[in-house]
């Protein structure tokens, strides 16, 4: 079973678009996070959230916003799609909360999702 | 200059042999995370270490605090091996990732 999924694997969008990346992870964790990797290979991350926090990262344009419909989705919604966004998109899951010996707070990341806008 | 760097960027090693990625990072953590990136895009978090040492089969990963020093050494190489192994550290909430160190295993 996938643990983090999702879709689309691939988005060729025209500038200007609105588009949408869901991510579903089936872990039981509470924390989600969205990355970008540029052209380079180089990974930033977009935001992170639980259901008690949004934490996003300052340099991420408001255009993208994510959306949680419950604990095991977020989507990233991309308004206003420019040719800078063309990346790769990488969803991940993973508690909150650190305890002893046990992985928590380890990261289990999705496919990706290889946007191309044109 | 990046708060995490990562040496070597780039490694070519003969199947078999013992192989060293260092990490190194400016900022007060509270973990770290080693990844693997494969050659289809795919990541795998290989390990997350706040102290110590941890081994999974042929890898090891190390960390000192004091030094802000981290390294994931793979016995035994194998072509199978090759990818991206990635170090990221987690700071005050937010994760910040190195460059990131391509590593190819000739058979």
């Amino acid at each position: 079973d996938t643990a983090v999924s999702q879709t689309p694997k691939y988005l060729v969008t025209q500038m200007g678009n609105d588009k949408s990346i869901k991510c579903e992870q089936n872990l039981g964790h509470d924390t989600m996070y969205w990355y970008k990797q540029d052209s380079k290979k180089f990974l930033k991350i977009m935001f992170s959230y639980n259901n008690k926090e949004l934490i996003i990262n300052e340099t991420v344009p408001n255009r993208f916003s994510p959306k949680s419909p419950d604990k095991a989705h977020l989507n990233l919604h991309i308004n206003s799609l420019e040719l800078g966004d063309s990346a790769v998109y990488f969803c991940a899951s993973s508690y909150a909360g650190t305890s002893g010996g046990t992985s928590y707070n380890e990261q289990f990341f999705g496919p990706g999702t290889r946007l191309t806008v044109l | 200059k990046n708060e995490v760097e990562q040496s070597p960027q780039n490694l070519t090693a003969q199947e078999g042999e013992f192989i060293t990625i260092n990490c190194s990072y400016s900022v007060g953590i509270s973990a770290l995370h080693w990844l693997q990136q494969h050659p289809g895009g795919g990541i795998v978090s290989l390990f997350m270490l706040s102290s110590g040492k941890k081994k999974h089969g042929r890898l090891i990963a190390t960390i000192n605090i004091q030094e802000k020093h981290s390294s994931l050494h793979i016995t035994a190489s194998h072509p199978r091996d090759s990818a991206v192994y990635i170090c990221a550290v987690r700071s005050l909430g937010d994760m910040r990732f190195g460059a990131g160190t391509r590593l190819t295993v000739k058979p």
